[in-house]
């Protein structure tokens, strides 16, 4: 079964910081990861997608990269915003069944 | 468009009671998910649908059961609810497997 690692769980930085959140996972044989934002109360909203044959994407201010061969991607968050204040969750597509294996996220919070 | 819509938002249910949460997507996607979020274990596969007629079992799928008459909707069904099946449930559907979009969820408390 595949175990999706988020570390730290909470992360609290000054805003305009740029930062970094992780997400390790444990068989690298995947089809895609995709990370999410949700806010308190709300549901999961898609940030970014990458299928397995790609390094990174990039929307705006954030950058996900992807490395297969170590179980890694990482959220790279620009200029960091009070509004960015949310849980950042990955999920990783396994190749084998049908599901997606989440981590338990990273609660961010920006402060002005 | 709507999207991905949940009802009820939330529901306060005795035990041994049955209850179904309705999910519906007008994206026309092939599959479509339930999970339930709890804190400390994140999101849970429940049981999904990778088309129409076709269901299966998630990660934690017992005292739970789907059905898929259509592409659209897609409920579950708690048939005799337990207090450890209070949660937050998310219904999530996806083109045929690659990115997947959520609902917003229903806040299940089961005494």
């Amino acid at each position: 079964k595949q175990e999706v690692t988020q570390i730290p769980a909470a992360l609290s930085v000054p805003e305009g910081e740029n930062l970094v959140l992780n997400c390790s996972f444990t068989d690298s044989a995947i089809y895609n990861l995709q990370w999410f934002r949700q806010d308190p109360g709300k549901g999961l909203t898609s940030l970014l997608l990458i299928q397995s044959s790609q390094r990174e994407q990039t929307s705006g201010r954030l950058n996900a990269s992807l490395d297969k061969s170590s179980g890694r991607s990482t959220l790279y968050i620009a200029a960091s915003q009070p509004g960015d204040s949310a849980t950042y969750l990955c999920a990783v597509d396994p190749l084998i069944d049908n599901q997606f294996y989440f981590g338990t996220g990273t609660s961010l919070t920006v402060i002005p | 468009t709507a999207g991905i819509t949940q009802a009820p938002t939330s529901q306060i249910l005795a035990a041994g009671r049955s209850m179904t949460l309705r999910c519906t997507q007008d994206m026309r996607h092939n599959a479509m998910y339930w999970y339930r979020q709890d804190l400390g274990l994140g999101l849970r596969l429940i049981h999904y649908s990778n088309t129409a007629g076709t269901t299966g079992k998630g990660e934690v799928p017992d005292g739970y059961s789907v059905s898929r008459a259509n592409t659209d909707d897609f409920p579950l069904t708690l048939a005799s609810a337990v207090p450890s099946q209070t949660s937050v449930y998310f219904c999530a559907s996806s083109p045929g497997g690659n990115e997947q979009f959520f609902g917003p969820g229903t806040r299940l408390t089961v005494l």
